[in-house]
């Protein structure tokens, strides 16, 4: 059974500070990796894919990594601004079976 | 094009009680899904569908009842709420299925209270 582990759990950082979130994964056999951004009360918005075939994703001022054979992936944010603040959720996906890791709450402080 | 939504945002039920929580896409999509999101726990599959007929249980299904008559929709039915099943619901939908590429679209939620 596919477990997705996020660490840490919450993060606050001031203002123009890069970060690193971690999410780690149990089986390797994976068709993709999801990284989500959730914004408190909302749904969940796509940030970036890394396909199983890939090794990282960017978009602006975030960048994915992905190492199927360590279960690991990172999500780097440059340059925090205080509108990076939410959860951000990690999800692998297996066939037909998607599992989500418990979030890392974000705070970026002014 | 609306994307995946879902219907109440918000409901209050007491224990014994029966609703549907709806959810509808525009996009086409094959693949269809019902999550609860739970404090902590990230969230959890309870019933997925791969086309309109066809439907098969997730990670957490007792308690709940869904079915899958048109590609558009996609009901979640609590037969006898309970207390355990106070939750936020998210329906998602995803593209192209089966493949390396496949994205999840998720709807906004329905925040949902069992008393």
């Amino acid at each position: 059974k596919q477990e997705v582990t996020q660490i840490p759990a919450a993060l606050s950082v001031p203002e123009g500070e890069n970060l690193v979130l971690n999410c780690s994964f149990t089986d390797s056999a994976i068709y993709n990796l999801q990284w989500f951004r959730q914004d408190p009360g909302k749904g969940l918005t796509s940030l970036l894919l890394i396909q199983s075939s890939q090794r990282e994703q960017t978009s602006g001022r975030l960048n994915a990594s992905l190492d199927k054979s360590s279960g690991r992936s990172t999500l780097y944010i440059a340059a925090s601004q205080p509108g990076d603040s939410a959860t951000y959720l990690c999800a692998v996906l297996n066939n037909n079976d998607m599992r989500f890791g418990a979030g890392t709450r974000l705070t970026v402080k002014p | 094009n609306a994307g995946v939504t879902q219907t109440p945002k918000f409901q209050v039920l007491k224990t014994g009680q029966s609703m549907t929580l709806q959810c509808a896409q525009d996009m086409n999509h094959e693949y269809m899904s019902w999550y609860r999101q739970d404090p902590g726990m990230g969230l959890r599959l309870i019933h997925y569908s791969v086309g309109a007929g066809i439907t098969d249980q997730g990670e957490v299904p007792n308690g709940y009842n869904v079915s899958r008559s048109t590609t558009e929709d996609f009901p979640l039915r609590l037969l006898s709420a309970a207390p355990s099943q106070t939750s936020v619901y998210f329906c998602a939908s995803s593209y192209p299925r089966g493949t390396t590429e496949e994205t999840q679209y998720f709807g906004p939620g329905t925040r949902l209270l069992v008393l």
